[in-house]
């Protein structure tokens, strides 16, 4: 089964600030690689899928990068409204058992 | 206007069971893979079971083999958990999730039901 690692476990910035958020997998994974967003008491929201795709309707200071192992999610300039939790999923297109495995996740704090 | 509702948590003695429902509606439901995410209280997401869009495909995750099943009905468009021989560590919201048409991601997500195993 495939592994993500995903960090930091939190994070605290300022309004403004350039948030990066890590996910690595296990082995390549190519280009499968989603990122939600979760505010408390709501259910996740698909910002980023396939590493690099803006979901529709998504503001375009969220974006998403990577490749293979590697991958990265940025908010380019805080808002308050982005104050979440966020997970990276990855996808087997060959799956033996497990097709699908989250991250941590990474909650996002104002400074 | 794509919706997802789940219905059916509640309150269940350890070793009991279950049955979770998803109510879809807003798109062909027939034509898309579903899955169903649980996230226990004050934990992450956990992925727990996917069924492709004719329900001959179907992946468990091991924390859930044996005793839970997914199922659909495509006429009703619903896609179901049943849950079974139910531990406390089973305490969670279930979600029900769809598939993206042209890509891997979770699109639309339901609003939630929760579970609770307790004596």
């Amino acid at each position: 089964d495939i592994q993500m690692t995903q960090s930091p476990s939190s994070l605290s910035a300022s309004v403004g600030d350039r948030v990066t958020i890590t996910c690595q997998a296990s082995q390549d994974i190519s280009n499968y690689l989603n990122w939600y967003q979760q505010k408390p008491g709501k259910a996740p929201k698909l910002l980023i899928y396939d590493a690099s795709n803006l979901e529709t309707g998504v503001p375009s200071r969220f974006s998403g990068s990577g490749s293979g192992t590697d991958f990265t999610f940025t908010i380019s300039s805080l808002q308050p409204e982005d104050i979440a939790t966020y997970y990276c999923q990855q996808y087997d297109n060959l799956p033996t058992i497990i097709p699908y495995t989250f991250g941590q996740g990474t909650k996002l704090e104002i400074k | 206007e794509v919706q997802l509702v789940e219905s059916g948590g509640g309150l269940v003695q350890p070793g009991g069971s279950l049955r979770l429902s998803c109510a879809a509606s807003g798109f062909t439901f027939s034509s898309y893979e579903m899955n169903w995410v649980r996230q226990a209280p004050g934990k992450g997401l956990e992925w727990v079971s996917y069924i492709s869009s004719s329900g001959s495909t179907i992946y468990y995750a091991d924390s859930v083999k044996g005793r839970f099943t997914i199922s659909r009905d495509n006429a009703k468009n619903s896609l179901y958990l049943q849950m079974n021989s139910l531990r406390a560590e089973d305490t969670a919201v279930y979600y029900c999730a769809r598939v993206g048409f042209y890509s891997s991601s979770f699109d639309y997500w339901g609003q939630g039901t929760l579970v609770t195993v307790s004596s």
